[in-house]
């Protein structure tokens, strides 16, 4: 019974270094959605896919920031040039085709940047 | 700009009694909205939702309230469990032509034995 799987867990890196961070959304979940989450705070909306077209990207806070997805499968978030102030957890979502409606989130990636 | 907020950081409750958790929200466009539970580490889970046709949806132990005069929304949970304990957060769709989902602060409500 899979829910949406994310990897890795946990990331360190150092500040410069570029990172991927991968989620795996429920099969036959066409809508894929990326989220920061900062220490003690909401979610703040990064992108928004629809099957692998992303529709919304409006939330991606500067150019460093890139994902994409394939098919209606497997996603991966860029951060390239990392820095301090991208240290968060960064939240993968999938929704059913069906439209508004539940999303199902993953675990979470934390990363920190030194 | 849009944005949802919550009134409350931080609401303690004695188990046993009701727990309400209000939210805010700024566009009165907005015509759905969904309450999320997180627990410590993990990814928030949907717990209600309500659409903006709706003032009041009830679920298991939960009720949803939905005022659109005043924009404000609140999660009522009858007989706080510890189980309870968790980061609550209100979304708004606020505009039924995407899928974007804006999310609250979150308030975290701690239930005392």
């Amino acid at each position: 019974g899979a829910g949406v799987s994310q990897s890795p867990s946990n990331k360190v890196t150092e500040k410069g270094k570029d990172v991927e961070l991968r989620c795996d959304p429920i099969s036959g979940h066409t809508a894929l959605y990326w989220y920061r989450q900062r220490l003690g705070q909401g979610l703040e909306f990064l992108i928004y896919f629809q099957g692998n077209s992303a529709p919304d990207k409006s939330g991606l806070p500067s150019d460093r920031f890139s994902a994409e997805r394939t098919g209606e499968s497997v996603s991966t978030l860029t951060i390239q040039r990392t820095q301090q102030e991208d240290s968060a957890v960064y939240l993968c979502a999938s929704s059913s085709p069906r439209g508004l409606g539940e999303q199902f989130f993953g675990p979470g990636t934390r990363l920190t940047v030194l | 700009g849009e944005s949802v907020g919550l009134h409350l950081p931080t609401l303690s409750v004695q188990e046993g009694d009701n727990s309400i958790i209000n939210c805010a929200y700024s566009n009165s466009a907005s015509d759905y909205f969904i309450w999320y539970k997180q627990e410590s580490g993990k990814g928030p889970q949907f717990i209600i939702d309500i659409r903006s046709n709706m003032d009041k949806r009830q679920g298991q132990r939960v009720t949803v309230l939905l005022n659109k005069t005043v924009k404000h929304l609140s999660l009522q949970i009858a007989a706080t469990q510890p189980g309870d304990s968790a980061v609550y957060f209100c979304a708004e769709n606020p505009n039924s032509g995407t899928y974007k989902y804006i999310f609250g602060t979150g308030t975290r409500l701690k239930v005392l034995a």
